[in-house]
C-alpha cells in the first residue's frame, strides 16, 4: 500500500524565516507532485517532479526529489505572509493505474 | 479550457436522501479522480477512472456510495442514501496520464447532510 507522509502537519513560522517541509513515501516512485490549498479554495498545482535529483523553484519555494531516499522537500525562503496556505505532496503508482495519492498536507501561517 | 467543472458548489440535504454530485473533466483528459476532504481525515481518494474505466475504487467508504463515468467527459458520485458522515468537501480532478499524473482540481462540492 501506497503510504504517503508529510512533516510537520503544522508549521507557524516568523515572516523573514526559512523553513523546510518533508514528505516521504512507502513505494518507488520517481513522479511526485506539490499542491497548495488556500482555505476555502482547491488544491493548485505547484510543482511536478519527475526524476531523481529533480529541483524546481518557484519564487521563495523550492522542491527537491531524491527517488533513492523516497523523500521529497519543500523549502521556503524568507517567508511572506501570503505563503500562508495548506501544502500537500502527492506520489502516483504506475503500477497501479497512475493512482495518485496524498500527504495530509502541512498547515503553513507565517506571522508577521 | 474552463478546467474541471464540478456541480453543485453547494449541496444541502436531509439525511437519507439520495445525492448525486457531478463533474466535467478538462477536455482530452484521460483519468478522472474523486477525492473526498475532512478536517479529521485529510484528502482521500475515493475512485478514480482511466478511460472512462473504474482503476480502483477500494476508497470508496461504503456501499451507499457509487461512481459512473458514462463518458469522457462526465463523471457521476452518488450517495444513497446520505448520512450526516459524508458531509464534506467531494473534490474531482483531472489529468492527462502519459507519464505525468498532474492532477487539476475542480473547485468541489460542500455538501452538508442534516
Amino acid at each position: 500500500e501506497l503510504k504517503v507522509e508529510q512533516n510537520p502537519l503544522f508549521l507557524s513560522m516568523q515572516e523573514g524565516k526559512n523553513y523546510t517541509i518533508y514528505c516521504n513515501y512507502s513505494t518507488t516512485s520517481d513522479r511526485l507532485y506539490w499542491y497548495r490549498q488556500d482555505p476555502g479554495k482547491s488544491l493548485e498545482s505547484l510543482f511536478v517532479l519527475l526524476s531523481n535529483g529533480a529541483v524546481k523553484q518557484e519564487g521563495r519555494l523550492m522542491a527537491s526529489l531524491d527517488t533513492k531516499a523516497r523523500l521529497s522537500t519543500l523549502h521556503i525562503t524568507a517567508a511572506v505572509h501570503d505563503l500562508s496556505a495548506t501544502y500537500f505532496c502527492a506520489v502516483d503508482m504506475k503500477e497501479y493505474g497512475n493512482k495518485l495519492v496524498f500527504g495530509a498536507g502541512t498547515i503553513l501561517r507565517v506571522k508577521s | 479550457d474552463a478546467g474541471v467543472i464540478q456541480s453543485p458548489r453547494h449541496e444541502v440535504t436531509e439525511m437519507g436522501q439520495e445525492v448525486t454530485l457531478r463533474c466535467k473533466p478538462i477536455s482530452g483528459h484521460n483519468s478522472l479522480f474523486w477525492y473526498r476532504q475532512t478536517m479529521m481525515r485529510g484528502l482521500e481518494l475515493l475512485i478514480y477512472f482511466n478511460n472512462n474505466v473504474p482503476i480502483d475504487d477500494s476508497g470508496m467508504p461504503e456501499d451507499r456510495f457509487s461512481a459512473k463515468m458514462p463518458n469522457a467527459s462526465f463523471s457521476t458520485l452518488k450517495i444513497q442514501p446520505s448520512e450526516p458522515r459524508d458531509s464534506a468537501v467531494y473534490f474531482c480532478a483531472s489529468s492527462f496520464v502519459q507519464g505525468v499524473t498532474e492532477a487539476f482540481f475542480g473547485q468541489g462540492t460542500r455538501l452538508t447532510v442534516v
